[in-house]
């Protein structure tokens, strides 16, 4: 099975910072690659698709990249609204693995 | 708009059952396969399996086999998941989301609203 690891698996950031959020796959995934965004007590959201696709509606701000087995989620001016907690997940294989979170704290 | 409605949340005893109900609307139910993720308390997302909602062919991911079922009722866009013999460590949130594609790339979207499940004596 892949196994999705994600990095760091929390930060501290302040609002206007870049942030950087990393995930690793434990083989190739080519570009097969999401990232969702969850609150407090909310479903997750789609923020990402195929590594790179910004879902309708999700601010741009937001952008994925990478391939293979190393990938990238970064926000490029954190606002108040962007503290949650983000997960990847590969849909290389039909099961489907997260990885283990970043939480984005308020520093 | 298209969405997901889960039924509401379950208190129950160690060995009981339960059965989560997520009706969809908005679109074609039998058009796009149905996940199942589980959330406990203060963890991460873990992904169940899935169902293929014109076939009802389920997949289970390792884990969840032998006391975890889903199935579906396509007269009323629902899927269901079913959890039999209760333990504590069932007592999580549990997710439905469409599963959905463009060419060979497939991702969660929408997801229900969630159904806190727990498991206590």
């Amino acid at each position: 099975d892949i196994q999705m690891t994600q990095s760091p698996s929390s930060l501290s950031a302040s609002v206007g910072d870049r942030v950087t959020i990393t995930c690793r796959a434990s083989q190739s995934i080519s570009s097969y690659l999401n990232w969702y965004q969850q609150k407090p007590g909310k479903a997750p959201k789609l923020l990402i698709y195929a590594a790179s696709s910004l879902q309708s509606g999700v601010p741009s701000r937001f952008s994925g990249s990478g391939s293979g087995t190393d990938f990238t989620l970064t926000i490029s001016s954190l606002q108040p609204e962007d503290f949650a907690t983000y997960y990847c997940q590969q849909s290389y294989s039909t099961l489907r693995a997260f990885g283990g979170g970043t939480k984005v704290e308020i520093k | 708009q298209v969405q997901l409605v889960q039924s509401g949340s379950e208190l129950k005893k160690p060995g009981a059952s339960v059965k989560v109900s997520c009706k969809a609307s908005g679109y074609t139910f039998t058009s796009y396969a149905m996940n199942w993720v589980r959330q406990a308390p203060g963890q991460g997302l873990e992904w169940m399996g899935w169902i293929n909602t014109n076939t009802g062919n389920p997949t289970y991911a390792q884990g969840f086999t032998g006391r975890f079922v889903f199935s579906l009722d396509t007269s009323v866009s629902t899927a269901y998941l079913q959890i039999s013999s209760l333990k504590a460590e069932d007592t999580a949130v549990y997710y439905c989301a469409r599963d959905r594609s463009s060419g060979w790339y497939n991702w969660f979207d929408p997801w229900g609203q969630g159904t806190l499940v727990t498991v206590s004596s």
